[in-house]
């Protein structure tokens, strides 16, 4: 079946540095989306990309989608307190039927 | 009832015990969806119904089953409780299957001992 995978795992950056994760999937993807989790909270959706090559931003958050749509990217811009929690990424293969395949998630840790 | 919600917050049940998850969504939502989380794991479908009156197997089903009688309600079942099953449980929902953004619904804690 399909796979999502995303790196890294976890990331500490100091506050005011850029981040940056990756996800790639194991077939071509018909449209991904990313979604944030606060600590002890619940997914949030972001953003879905749904064009190859596709780039949108949000404020300090910049969202890439592959020529191949195979992968994705998530960038922010000087990390503030705020950006603390998980992010994941999740694809669709275009079946639909049985909605997304998330990726495992990158921790970011933000030191002040 | 706005959005999402999810019943119970968190529960400890011994193993062995049957424990029925809720979920129901006002949204008018046609998709569903449970996921379970673990640490390490992520997010991993269980269950999904594209429309009330339709089910579909996720990537863990084992040892869980769901109905969809109508629109808004989705519990999760979980006939015989096993410690393996401890986990954090989402229930999600979007406007059709696959192509929409999903809402998520609060969680349940559930630890089985």
């Amino acid at each position: 079946g399909q796979q999502v995978m995303q790196i890294p795992q976890y990331q500490h950056v100091q506050e005011g540095e850029d981040f940056t994760t990756y996800c790639n999937s194991s077939t071509t993807l018909s449209n991904i989306q990313w979604y944030k989790q606060r600590p002890g909270g619940h997914p949030v959706f972001l953003i879905q990309l749904v064009k190859s090559g596709e780039v949108k931003k949000q404020k300090r958050l910049t969202f890439q989608f592959g020529e191949a749509k195979k992968n994705s990217s998530l960038h922010i811009t000087a990390t503030q307190t705020t950006d603390v929690g998980t992010y994941f990424c999740a694809g669709n293969s275009g079946g639909g039927a049985d909605g997304l395949t998330f990726g495992k998630g990158t921790h970011l840790i933000i030191q002040p | 009832i706005a959005g999402i919600t999810q019943a119970p917050t968190s529960q400890i049940l011994a193993a062995g015990r049957r424990m029925t998850l809720r979920c129901t969504q006002d949204m008018r939502h046609n998709a569903m969806y449970w996921y379970r989380q673990d640490l390490g794991l992520g997010l991993r479908l269980i269950h999904y119904s594209n429309t009330a009156g339709t089910t579909g197997k996720g990537e863990v089903p084992d040892g869980y089953s769901v109905s969809r009688a109508n629109t808004d309600d989705f519990p999760l079942t979980l006939a015989s409780a096993v410690p393996s099953q401890t986990s954090v449980y989402f229930c999600a929902s979007s406007v059709i299957a696959g192509a929409n953004e999903q809402f998520f619904g609060p969680g349940t804690r559930l630890t089985v001992l």
